[in-house]
């Protein structure tokens, strides 16, 4: 059974630009969530999907957006990128609406604002 | 506000000894999960134990174990026969009942030596 799988793998963009990143979650799984892994901030929480609706959010501005289609496949986007951005995405998913049960994470998308 | 703290940054330990990396968290809430995940240089973060806040009884899975203890609010992973494939970032995380995001610690490298 095919894991979640994130693409790209590796990503470098200008300051400014606008991003979108995307995640397959594994077959079955309705649930998808986001983190964000600095080494300043360490891993956190972006936001969270199911069945196509946004559940919940992290402490993140606007410009961290997010969708979830029905195939339960998402993507996210950040607009107006800056530096600060620079980190690894990673996408985890969920058979259930709670995640008591623990996640399966993607290995994550690497992006690089330069 | 609910946190997670690993006061051990990094660790080391030869091949077949045990080690035991540390954990503390701070809620209020009575219902909750914890997790330990670890995350090798593959980046993918790999759920190693779960533990339910209502259940006394320590969780295993196969060399590694928890030492839960509530009223102190603790939760120790112990990793015994150490081997080489342990080598990783191990991230403690918490995540109070029926909700959708996972709180993380700053996680410990550990590095097992031949």
């Amino acid at each position: 059974k095919a894991g979640v799988t994130q693409t790209p793998r590796y990503l470098i963009k200008t300051r400014g630009q606008q991003v979108t990143l995307s995640c397959s979650p594994i077959s079955g799984h309705r649930s998808v969530s986001w983190y964000q892994q600095t080494p300043g901030q360490g891993l956190q929480f972006l936001f969270e999907y199911f069945s196509e609706t946004q559940r919940n959010k992290g402490n993140f501005p606007g410009r961290f957006s997010g969708r979830q289609f029905s195939n339960s496949r998402s993507e996210m986007n950040v607009s107006t990128l800056e530096l600060g951005d620079s980190a690894l995405y990673l996408c985890a998913s969920s058979p259930q609406l709670s995640i008591n049960y623990g996640y399966t994470f993607g290995s994550g998308t690497r992006l690089t604002v330069v | 506000a609910q946190t997670v703290t690993q006061s051990q940054p990094e660790m080391s330990v030869q091949e077949a000894e045990t080690v035991t990396l540390s954990c503390t968290y701070d809620t209020s809430e009575n219902n909750y999960y914890l997790f330990w995940y670890k995350q090798p240089p593959s980046r993918q973060m790999i759920l190693v134990i779960r533990q339910e806040a209502y259940k006394q009884q320590n969780a295993t899975e196969n060399r590694f174990s928890v030492n839960f203890q509530k009223a102190a609010k603790s939760f120790s992973l112990k990793i015994s026969d150490s081997q080489l494939g342990d080598t990783a970032m191990y991230f403690c995380a918490f995540t109070p009942y029926n909700t959708d995001k996972l709180i993380f610690g700053t996680g410990t490298r550990l590095q097992v030596f031949p």
